[in-house]
């Protein structure tokens, strides 16, 4: 059984870009939720999806957006960005939106703007 | 606003010894109380959880104590080893309403075992 994969590693940008993180979610996994993580924080929740439907969001702006496929893997996308955007990004599957269906966290990708 | 308030911030123990790692909500509406395991380059892993209608659960050297009347709870590592050291985090969430399926975490807690 594979685990949740993210790409890129680690992400370099300027101010003002756009960027992609791409999850892959854990086999028999339809649900995936976003993170940000800022250094030296909590993970923040950004968004989840489930079955393609963005299903709850967290307080960032709207340049923040996602999109799930029908394989269940996911897209984090981010417009614009800042330099306050820097942090490790977290993707997490789950097997339902329930929160007593364990969330499985991939390694992150590390976003840093300049 | 943080939802959950998570202390210490960092804590170095002994070898054998016992760490302690609190938290507190706000939130009466939560039902979830899991705690989260992270070490460096890795993402968080779900260690031990607990539903807010037991006052404590057990998981091998890993014990959640609940207080719900406090709106507190803690995570105690007995017996602690080197390999324990890592950042720890305490979550909250409710699986009913607008925020379903969103865990709210506290800011970590850095753990070092010293052998």
């Amino acid at each position: 059984e594979t685990g949740v994969t993210q790409s890129p590693t680690h992400l370099i940008k300027t101010r003002g870009q756009q960027v992609t993180l791409r999850c892959s979610s854990q086999s028999g996994h339809n649900t995936v939720s976003w993170y940000q993580q800022a250094l030296g924080q909590g993970p923040q929740f950004i968004f989840q999806y489930y079955r393609e439907e963005e299903n709850g969001r967290g307080n960032f702006p709207p340049r923040f957006s996602g999109l799930q496929f029908p394989n269940y893997s996911s897209e984090l996308n981010v417009n614009a960005l800042e330099l306050d955007d820097s942090a490790l990004y977290l993707c997490a599957s789950s097997f339902g939106s329930s929160i007593y269906n364990e969330q499985f966290f991939g390694p992150g990708t590390r976003l840093t703007v300049l | 606003q943080q939802q959950v308030k998570q202390s210490p911030q960092s804590l170095i123990v002994q070898k054998g010894g016992i760490s302690i790692i609190n938290c507190a909500y706000e939130n009466t509406a939560f039902d979830y109380f899991p705690w989260y395991q992270q070490f460096p380059g890795k993402g968080p892993a779900l260690l031990i959880a607990i539903r807010p209608d037991v006052s404590e659960k057990k998981e091998g050297r890993f014990t959640i104590s609940f207080n719900k009347s406090a709106k507190q709870f803690s995570l105690h590592i007995m017996d602690s080893q080197p390999g324990d050291s890592a950042t720890y985090f305490c979550a909250a969430s409710r699986d009913r309403g607008s925020t379903l399926g969103r865990l709210y975490f506290g800011r970590g807690t850095q753990l070092t075992v010293w052998p």
